[in-house]
């Protein structure tokens, strides 16, 4: 079935650093999605990316649409403590053909842990 | 303020119970889903509904059932069935129409706990 890579799987980054991590799919996507999950909480939606190539910003964070459809990244500038959870990519199920269906395929997340 | 609640946050069940999790949104989101996380892992869907009495089985629906009577609500209802229930439940709403549709909007969650 399908899938949505996301690395790393986990880090570990002193507070104030900046923060890379990616989502990659053997599918073309026309739809990225980014969440943030707090321990114990649901999901919140960070980011909603629709064109290739796009790039969005949130404050500290910016994700990015990649030009092949098949990947996108999510980068977080000057750490901080709060920002320690996981981050998840999504994508509509069946990729670029999947467009109209209302279901989401996650990625397994980046956890994050930030060192004050 | 517009939001999705669960309820309860947390359920303790003894084996070979069937239990009920609440779900309500009031955002006017037409569908409405159910996902399940495991440790380490995604969330998988279990099932979702588009509209008011119609619903459609996800990836995991085995050992699960729902209904969607109202548009605001959309319990599920974890049978003794499910081989192996206890997990992070997530309920979730989205648009019908518009490019947002896949914008899906997460309750708090309810943890499950079979004794």
């Amino acid at each position: 079935g399908q899938q949505l890579n996301q690395s790393p799987q986990s880090m570990f980054i002193q507070e104030g650093e900046d923060v890379s991590m990616n989502c990659t799919s053997s599918s073309i996507f026309n739809t990225w999605l980014w969440y943030k999950q707090d321990p114990g909480e649901g999901p919140v939606l960070l980011i909603a990316l629709y064109k290739a190539g796009e790039l969005t910003s949130n404050g500290r964070l910016t994700a990015q649409f990649g030009i092949t459809r098949k990947d996108s990244f999510l980068n977080i500038s000057a750490s901080i403590p709060s920002d320690v959870g996981i981050y998840f990519c999504a994508g509509p199920t069946g990729g670029y053909s999947g467009a109209g269906s209302y279901q989401l395929t996650f990625g397994k997340g980046t956890k994050l842990s930030v060192i004050p | 303020d517009g939001g999705i609640t669960q309820s309860p946050k947390y359920l303790f069940r003894k084996e070979g119970q069937n239990v009920t999790l609440s779900c309500e949104q009031n955002l006017n989101h037409d569908a409405m889903y159910w996902y399940r996380q495991d440790p380490g892992q995604g969330l998988r869907l279990i099932y979702y509904s588009q509209i008011v009495n119609d619903f459609q089985k996800g990836d995991i629906a085995e050992g699960y059932s729902v209904s969607r009577e109202k548009k605001e609500s959309f319990p599920l209802t974890v049978t003794s069935a499910q081989k192996n229930p206890t997990a992070f439940y997530l309920c979730a709403s989205s648009m019908w129409s518009g490019r947002e549709y896949n914008e899906q909007f997460f309750g708090p969650g309810t943890r499950l706990t079979v004794l």
